[in-house]
């Protein structure tokens, strides 16, 4: 099966500019999330969606960070404005469903630069 | 809350000698437990997991993690290391009630030859 599609995988742009990051999941993954990953930490939840759902977006700075899930496949996360601190990687993953029996099968990620 | 602890930012072993990476967890409900695997410019690969059931689990290439409640424990463990081994190893946190996972800083793991 293809895996978690992200684009695009290297991003560089100048803080209080705008960026946009697509993640297209594993056919007929219901589940969607976003973790932000700075460099030396491990992945943090940004956002957690089922569906066109979102299920916890509890620490997502939603005074500049957005994203949606209309469709309930692909999802895109924005950046606006960028800050010198949102320089990480940013990973999608998905899940079959809910059930911790279904593993979350993670993208290659999106490293955003921010000068 | 859940929150994670991985002991040793870096760990080094020499080819064919024992792996042990260390996890401790802080769950006020039964946790599901997880060990990550990163690769250089990759995404998170799950290496294994426990839910219920055993407490020493089995996983991908050789790695096996045992669940010690009373240590709130989950050490990752191989016998004897390989050089393709190398790589960042993430410890996650998850439960019934909550599916998204909560990672712990990770372990760097450096196989010398």
């Amino acid at each position: 099966e293809a895996g978690v599609a992200q684009s695009p995988r290297y991003k560089i742009i100048e803080k209080r500019q705008s960026v946009a990051f697509w993640c297209n999941p594993i056919s007929g993954h219901a589940t969607l999330y976003w973790y932000q990953q700075i460099l030396g930490q491990g992945p943090k939840l940004l956002i957690q969606f089922q569906n066109n759902g979102v299920v916890d977006d509890s620490q997502l700075p939603k005074d500049r960070f957005s994203a949606e899930r209309l469709k309930g496949v692909d999802s895109t996360l924005k950046i606006q404005p960028a800050k010198l601190e949102d320089s990480a990687v940013y990973l999608c993953a998905s899940s079959l469903d809910l059930g911790n029996s279904s593993p979350l099968h993670f993208g290659n990620g999106t490293r955003l630069t921010v000068t | 809350a859940q929150s994670v602890t991985q002991l040793g930012s870096h760990v080094s072993v020499s080819e064919g000698a024992l792996v042990l990476l260390r996890c401790n967890y802080s769950s006020s409900v039964p946790p599901y437990l997880f060990w990550y695997v990163q690769y250089p410019n990759q995404g998170l690969q799950l290496l294994l997991k426990y839910t219920t059931g055993a407490t020493l689990v089995k996983g991908i290439n050789g790695f096996e993690a045992e669940f010690k409640k009373s240590e709130t424990s989950f050490h990752l463990t191989k016998p004897s290391a390989h050089m393709s081994d190398a790589a960042e190893y993430f410890c996650a946190v998850s439960d019934v009630y909550r599916r998204a996972l909560t990672f712990g800083s990770g372990t760097r793991l450096q196989v010398q030859p």
